[in-house]
């Protein structure tokens, strides 16, 4: 069974660029999670889509994120314009309901 | 709000020491404890993990208890491998969607 797989795998971008990250949860699973660690920091939680729906975007740091899940499969994760501070790695998890939550390997994102 | 502390790191010891890597937390309801492992060039794997307090994890020669009485989840084990080299985050969730609170992770290097 696949895991959950993210694309790109690392990412280098000028500042004031876009870059679109790609998400795609293990198959079945309707829980979607993003999660970013700032070099060094603790991982933070950004958001939640339960299918298609935000169930919770609370950890979203201002209005340059925008993250979709089309049709409650796959999500992206879309930073215009992104800020030098926007550099770190950005996870996705799945889950089912009351399950394990299992990660991706993440994007490394370097903005320059 | 809720948080994770654990010990900063890295900590390098040899083959066969015993670890132990400190988490304590602090959170408004009961949560559940986690400790997640992140081996170089992969993602985050969910290691163990406790929902109540008393309850022991373990896996792979890891264990942790969660100890409710000085809010503490710390990671022990009695002799560790190369391949034990990694980066360790301890997290906590009170959200019934399994929303994770990370600390800020301890790398651990393990030599020959």
């Amino acid at each position: 069974e696949a895991g959950v797989t993210q694309f790109p795998s690392h990412s280098v971008i000028e500042k004031g660029q876009t870059v679109t990250l790609r998400c795609d949860p293990i198959s079945g699973h309707d829980n979607l999670y993003w999660y970013r660690r700032v070099m060094g920091k603790e991982i933070k939680f950004l958001l939640h889509f339960v299918k298609e729906s935000k169930q919770d975007e609370s950890g979203m740091p201002n209005n340059r994120f925008l993250a979709e899940r089309t049709g409650g499969t796959y999500s992206t994760l879309k930073v215009q314009p992104a800020e030098l501070e926007d550099s770190g790695v950005y996870f996705c998890a799945s889950s089912q309901e009351g399950n394990t939550i299992y990660f991706g390997e993440g994007s490394w994102l370097t903005v320059v | 709000g809720d948080s994770v502390t654990q010990m900063e790191g890295p900590v390098t010891l040899s083959e066969e020491a015993f670890l132990t890597i400190n988490c304590t937390y602090t959170a408004t309801g009961y949560p559940s404890l986690f400790w997640y492992v992140q081996y170089p060039g992969e993602g985050l794997q969910l290691l163990l993990k406790a929902t109540k307090a008393d309850d022991k994890g373990s896996n792979k020669g890891f264990e942790a208890t969660y100890r409710k009485e000085t809010t503490s989840f710390h990671l022990e084990k009695g002799s560790v491998q190369v391949s034990d080299s990694a980066v360790y985050f301890c997290a906590l969730t009170t959200d019934s969607w399994g929303k994770l609170q990370f600390g800020a992770g301890t790398q651990v290097v393990v030599t020959p």
